[in-house]
């Protein structure tokens, strides 16, 4: 197993353009979701999904979309970049019950 | 999810055992306590969870009190490579969406010294 596949690793952007990060699990894990973290903090919660064609909103939607049209696959579109976007992303994904997360390694993304 | 409270930071010498406390005095009845570590920058890396009893695996043991509103994070034998941020995290284990949100808090950041 890979486990959670992140790509890409790093990123550049330009403000005003847009991007898709992607995530994938192959451990056919029912949750996925995606965090942010900024210098010096903790992980907050973008967007979530409970299953295939299930998302919802973390604590820190805004300016992000998600679609999850399989189980594996969990992408993070940034609409329109902002340089308040400029961060580390991180997937993560859990199968139902008690267990640990898993957690991709991250992209790190900057918007100038 | 019940919040918890955690060190900013300590400090533990290598070869020695790292105690690292975490309170969750409102934690509910069905909350399960979890811990992670997340090394440098890294993707957060789970190390175990428990809901009333202790346990313990290959990387460190869970010690939780009997009224639950607080518990222990113990690393055996520390290393360098264990230097890291350390996540005490509650949340209620089970079908749901809300229920598989993670609230992390600053965590601990635990710096083990030669």
């Amino acid at each position: 197993n890979a486990g959670v596949t992140q790509t890409p690793k790093f990123q550049v952007l330009k403000t005003g353009q847009s991007m898709t990060l992607q995530c994938a699990q192959d451990m056919n894990h029912e949750y996925m979701s995606w965090y942010r973290q900024d210098p010096g903090m903790g992980l907050r919660l973008i967007h979530y999904s409970v299953g295939a064609g299930i998302t919802d909103q973390g604590e820190v939607p805004n300016g992000y979309n998600v679609s999850r049209s399989t189980t594996e696959d969990f992408p993070l579109r940034l609409l329109s970049a902002a340089p308040s976007q400029t961060s580390v992303y991180f997937c993560a994904s859990v199968p139902q019950g008690s267990s640990g997360y898993t957690f991709g390694s991250g992209t790190r993304l900057t918007v100038v | 999810d019940a919040k918890t409270t955690q060190p900013t930071s300590m400090d533990c010498a290598e070869g020695r055992a790292a105690n690292l406390p975490c309170n969750h005095s409102t934690i509910s009845g069905n909350e399960y306590v979890y811990w992670y570590r997340q090394i440098h920058s890294q993707g957060p890396q789970y190390i175990i969870h428990g809901l009333k009893n202790n346990e313990t695996n290959e990387m460190a043991s869970l010690i939780i009190t009997e009224d639950r509103k607080s518990s222990t994070l113990i690393l055996p034998h520390a290393t360098l490579r264990d230097t890291a941020v350390y996540y005490c995290i509650v949340r209620v284990a089970g079908s749901g969406g809300s229920n598989y949100k993670l609230t992390f808090g600053k965590g601990t950041l635990l710096t083990v010294n030669p």
